[in-house]
């Protein structure tokens, strides 16, 4: 059974910084290509990035929002995907949700954690 | 960037057929994809590239895409289907980014 959880979330101060993790279990982490999407109280769904496989070149892409502020990672040793988000704004409060993105260009969301929620406010 | 287009709400009684739209600029040429969300649950997928359904998708769940307009069709409405309905395509245009609409709440009577 495919089981993501993630866990970092929190309280943190504008201009702070977080990470999240993704622990995966149920499927080869290291051939999936993966994605953070979020949700903010009350809003609808919004991208925040991607990482490949590292067979397929583990880059990564990001929405322009946190472009520059946010970084996916990942420890196909831990089976781990992160989240580093620095230079926290108000706006990025949300529940952030780490997916499955099916592998190859233009693919779905094939599985979401339950998410974690990331609190900004002073 | 490219804009995806939901009405907010749909109303359908039981039994019923409900379609919720999903509008873009020539959405025919790409691939949509459409999550249930239901409340304080996580998005599930539910059709993907248009219209194929992950196992244990009811039949009852169909889409469709063509020119400026994709639809989610919901066939036989129970109450269990009562959910917010989000479509997804991936945008080319300025790099290659991932694109939501803004959803659509399905209300069953």
């Amino acid at each position: 059974e495919v089981q993501l959880v993630e866990s970092g979330g929190g309280l943190v101060e504008p201009g702070g910084s977080l990470r999240l993790s993704c622990a995966a279990s149920g499927f080869t982490f290291s051939n999936a290509w993966m994605s953070w999407v979020r949700q903010a109280p009350g809003k609808g769904l919004e991208w925040v990035g991607r990482i490949k496989s590292k067979t397929d070149g583990g880059t990564t892409d990001y929405a322009a929002p946190v472009k520059g502020r946010f970084s996916i990672s990942r420890d196909d040793s831990r089976n781990t995907l992160y989240l580093q988000m620095n230079s926290l704004k108000t706006e990025d409060t949300a529940v952030y949700y780490c997916t499955i993105l099916r592998s190859g260009s233009y693919g779905p969301l094939d599985y979401w954690g339950q998410g974690t929620l990331v609190t900004v406010s002073s | 960037s490219y804009v995806l287009t939901q009405p907010p709400s749909v109303s359908v009684a039981p039994g019923k057929t409900a379609r919720i739209t999903c509008g873009g600029n020539n959405i025919g040429s790409k691939s949509v994809h459409w999550y249930q969300q239901k409340p304080g649950q996580a998005p599930v997928l539910v059709i993907y590239y248009n219209n194929d359904r992950p196992s244990g998708i009811p039949e009852r769940f169909s889409g469709s895409n063509s020119g400026n307009t994709a639809t989610l069709t919901i066939s036989r409405v129970e109450a269990g289907d009562e959910a917010d309905y989000y479509c997804q395509v991936w945008d080319s245009s300025s790099g290659l980014l991932l694109v939501f609409g803004g959803g659509t709440k399905l209300t069953v009577l």
